[in-house]
C-alpha cells in the first residue's frame, strides 16, 4: 500500500518553543492530508485538513494560530506547534488518501510523539 | 451529535478462538465504515472497508458486518493468534461524501493469549 512518513518520530522540547512535524507521502501525491492528535488511551481526534496550495481547514476547537499547517507541495505537509506548553504533549499523526486506489482508506504516518517540559 | 462507540474494555481471548468487536454509531448515515488496527506508539493501519450496501466483507481471517438498521458493525478475527493483539478502531466519514475526514471510535484493545 501507499506509504506516509512522519518526522520526527519523537521530540522533547521546552515550554514556549515551537516544534515542526513533517508528513510526507512517499510514493503518491496527496492534495489533501489530515492531522490527528491522540492522547493516551483515547481515540484519534481530527485537528485539521491540510490542502495543497491553500489554507488548512481546522476542526472546531482547534486553534489555527497555535497549530500552523503548511502544505507546500503535493508530497509534504508540515504541522508547527507554536509556543508549545505541557498540555500540547500528545501523539500527532498525519494521514493521506491515495486517490489512485479509490478505495477510501487513509494511509497513516507512524506518528510523532511530542513531550513538552 | 455524531457518535461512534466501541467497547472500551479490553477483550481477552485464547489463541485459536474467534474475537468479535463491536462498533455502534448514532446520528450518522454513513456510506461506508472502516476498520483499522493500531499497535502501541504506531499509526493506525487500514484493514477493511465495508459499504452501506454490503452486509458482510471478508479478508483472510477477518470478517466485517454492517447493519445500517441497527447502526452497528461487527469485526471478527477467526483463529486468533497472539500477533493479533492490538487496538482495533472503527471509523466513519465525518460528513456525507468522500471527504477523507474520518471520525474514530475510541478503540477496543484485543489481547490474544497463547
Amino acid at each position: 500500500g501507499a506509504v506516509v512518513s512522519q518526522h520526527p518520530s519523537w521530540v522533547i522540547c521546552k515550554s514556549g518553543t515551537s516544534v515542526k512535524i513533517e508528513c510526507r507521502s512517499l510514493d503518491f501525491q496527496a492534495t489533501t492530508m489530515f492531522w490527528y492528535r491522540q492522547f493516551p488511551k483515547q481515540s484519534l481526534m481530527l485537528m485539521a485538513t491540510s490542502n495543497e496550495g491553500s489554507k488548512a481547514t481546522y476542526e472546531q476547537g482547534v486553534e489555527k494560530d497555535k497549530f500552523l499547517i503548511n502544505h507546500a507541495s503535493l508530497t509534504l505537509s508540515t504541522l508547527t506547534v507554536t509556543s508549545a506548553h505541557p498540555e500540547d504533549s500528545s501523539f500527532y499523526i498525519c494521514s493521506a488518501r491515495d486517490l489512485r486506489g479509490q478505495t477510501g482508506e487513509l494511509f497513516f504516518g507512524e506518528g510523532s510523539r511530542l513531550t513538552v517540559l | 451529535s455524531q457518535k461512534i462507540e466501541q467497547n472500551s474494555e479490553a477483550l481477552n481471548i485464547q489463541e485459536g478462538k474467534t474475537a468479535t468487536l463491536t462498533c455502534n454509531y448514532t446520528n450518522y448515515s454513513p456510506a461506508y465504515l472502516q476498520w483499522y488496527r493500531q499497535d502501541p506508539g504506531r499509526g493506525p493501519v487500514f484493514l477493511l472497508l465495508i459499504r452501506e450496501n454490503e452486509k458482510e466483507k471478508r479478508k483472510e481471517r477477518l470478517k466485517v458486518t454492517f447493519d445500517t438498521t441497527l447502526k452497528q458493525s461487527l469485526f471478527h478475527i477467526t483463529a486468533s493468534q497472539p500477533a493479533d493483539s492490538a487496538t482495533y478502531l472503527c471509523a466513519l466519514e465525518k460528513h456525507l461524501g468522500n471527504t477523507g475526514k474520518l471520525i474514530f471510535g475510541q478503540g477496543t484493545t484485543l489481547q490474544v493469549k497463547p
